[in-house]
């Protein structure tokens, strides 16, 4: 079974600053998908950014980026240029492929709050 | 002309009480999903369709049963409603593949939140 860890139950950033979100993760399988999601308080689910597990080169998406370590199993989430609008829930998640499905796993997330 | 909608949006219920949760997505995938969310934001799959057959059953109760009447609907029954189902519950869904390449974005519905009194 998969586990995704999420150690910091919240966090906050000043506007403008860099914030890094941690995550790690525990499975046996060699081809997955990780995922940062955030939720602000519309409750919608909001992709961020993606990593497949067989590219070496870390993802970007403007002021998003993620630091991939496949050996260590962690997937780290930095922000830079922090935005006010930045301010929500942010959960890790890694993907299996079962056939048709994709099975997302959950971490338990990490509230952002971006500070004026 | 929204992705993937589900309805209602809030649904306050007594316990004991029988409802249904409709997600309809007009993205012409070919996968859907259950999810929910608890008290504590913590989020898990519970079912997965893919054109209309089930593919994920997680460890749910039975009270819990998802009908897909075809491919762009999933709807969520759930009989006998007990305090601890209150949560947010999310529909999703996702298409296979597009010719060669392997599509691994869900789509989110916007939510239930269910409360049980």
């Amino acid at each position: 079974a998969q586990t995704v860890t999420q150690s910091q139950p919240e966090m906050s950033v000043q506007e403008a600053e860099t914030v890094t979100l941690s995550c790690t993760y525990d499975t046996s399988e060699s081809n997955y998908y990780l995922f940062w999601y955030k939720q602000p308080p519309s409750r919608q689910m909001i992709l961020v950014i993606r990593q497949e597990a067989y590219k070496q080169q870390n993802a970007t998406e403007n002021r998003f980026s993620v630091n991939f370590q496949k050996a260590a199993k962690s997937f780290s989430l930095k922000i830079s240029d922090s935005q006010l609008g930045d301010t929500a829930m942010y959960f890790c998640a890694f993907m299996r492929v079962l056939g048709s499905a994709r099975q997302l796993t959950f971490g338990s997330g990490t509230q952002l709050t971006v500070l004026p | 002309d929204t992705a993937v909608s589900q309805t209602p949006k809030y649904l306050v219920t007594q316990m004991g009480n029988d409802k249904s949760i409709k997600c309809e997505q007009n993205l012409g995938h070919d996968t859907m999903y259950w999810y929910k969310q608890d008290s504590k934001k913590f989020l898990k799959i519970m079912f997965s369709y893919n054109n209309k057959e089930l593919i994920i059953n997680e460890t749910v109760p039975n009270r819990f049963s998802p009908k897909s009447p075809d491919k762009a609907h999933l709807n969520l029954h759930i009989n006998s409603l007990e305090l601890g189902d209150s949560a947010v519950y999310f529909c999703a869904s996702s298409r296979s593949q597009t010719g060669l390449r392997l599509r691994v974005k869900l789509f989110f519905g916007s939510g239930t939140q269910l409360s049980v009194l």
